[in-house]
């Protein structure tokens, strides 16, 4: 019973590499979001895929990309990593239904660490 | 614009103590609401949710929380916390397309 896998679980990267952030959820979900939680700021929506076939940004869209792989499958990239970007990162997941009456599910995070 | 607040950064009880967490939502329509925990290193788990009905609505590990439409508010309640509460404790409120906007948080320490 995995729910929201994400990996890796911990990452050091110099400025400037790339990184992918795995995510698979195994509940059958048609939704799947990126946030990232930073001390005092709660959680921040980076992406979120409404369906498989869909991607949208969230509210802190800047320096990241996402793939919804397949329905199972949301990735998110770092492309040009900056030190603003250490933070946690979490993916989740909300069922089949009416979206608004759906909680987030949610993966036990990215701990990123930028140098 | 839609938000939700958590006015209290931090808040130490004593075991066995009641406790309650503030929330205030900002919202035109009636709101989506979740309250959510966090145990260090872990994700975000469901508490309870409200979408109508009742106002005040049961969730897990005892925890209810109560909808108040003339205050805005959806505070989070226990009657006698447990040192095992200690954790970081998320309001959020269902956006629009299918996003949940959080609040900033509120962490929960326990006081032997």
């Amino acid at each position: 019973n995995a729910g929201v896998t994400q990996t890796p679980k911990f990452q050091v990267l110099k400025t400037g590499q790339s990184m992918t952030l795995q995510c698979a959820q195994d509940m059958n979900h048609n939704s799947m979001y990126w946030y990232r939680q930073d001390p005092g700021m709660g959680l921040r929506l980076i992406y979120y895929s409404a369906s498989e076939g869909t991607t949208d940004k969230g509210e802190v869209p800047n320096g990241y990309n996402v793939s919804r792989l397949n329905k199972r499958e949301f990735s998110l990239r770092l492309e040009s990593a900056a030190p603003s970007q250490t933070s946690v990162y979490f993916c989740a997941s909300s069922g089949t239904g009416k979206v608004s009456n759906q909680p987030q599910h949610f993966g036990d995070g990215t701990r990123l660490s930028i140098l | 614009a839609q938000s939700v607040t958590q006015p209290d950064i931090h808040i130490t009880v004593s075991e066995g103590a009641s406790l309650e967490l503030r929330c205030n939502y900002s919202y035109g329509a009636t709101p989506y609401l979740f309250w959510y925990v966090q145990s260090p290193g872990q994700g975000l788990q469901l508490l309870l949710k409200y979408f109508s009905g009742d106002t005040l609505v049961q969730g897990i590990k005892g925890f209810e929380a109560e909808f108040k439409r003339s205050q805005s508010s959806f505070n989070l309640r226990k009657p006698s916390v447990h040192w095992s509460d200690a954790a970081e404790y998320f309001c959020a409120a269902y956006s629009s397309a299918s996003k949940i906007i959080f609040g900033s948080g509120t962490r929960l320490s326990i006081r032997p």
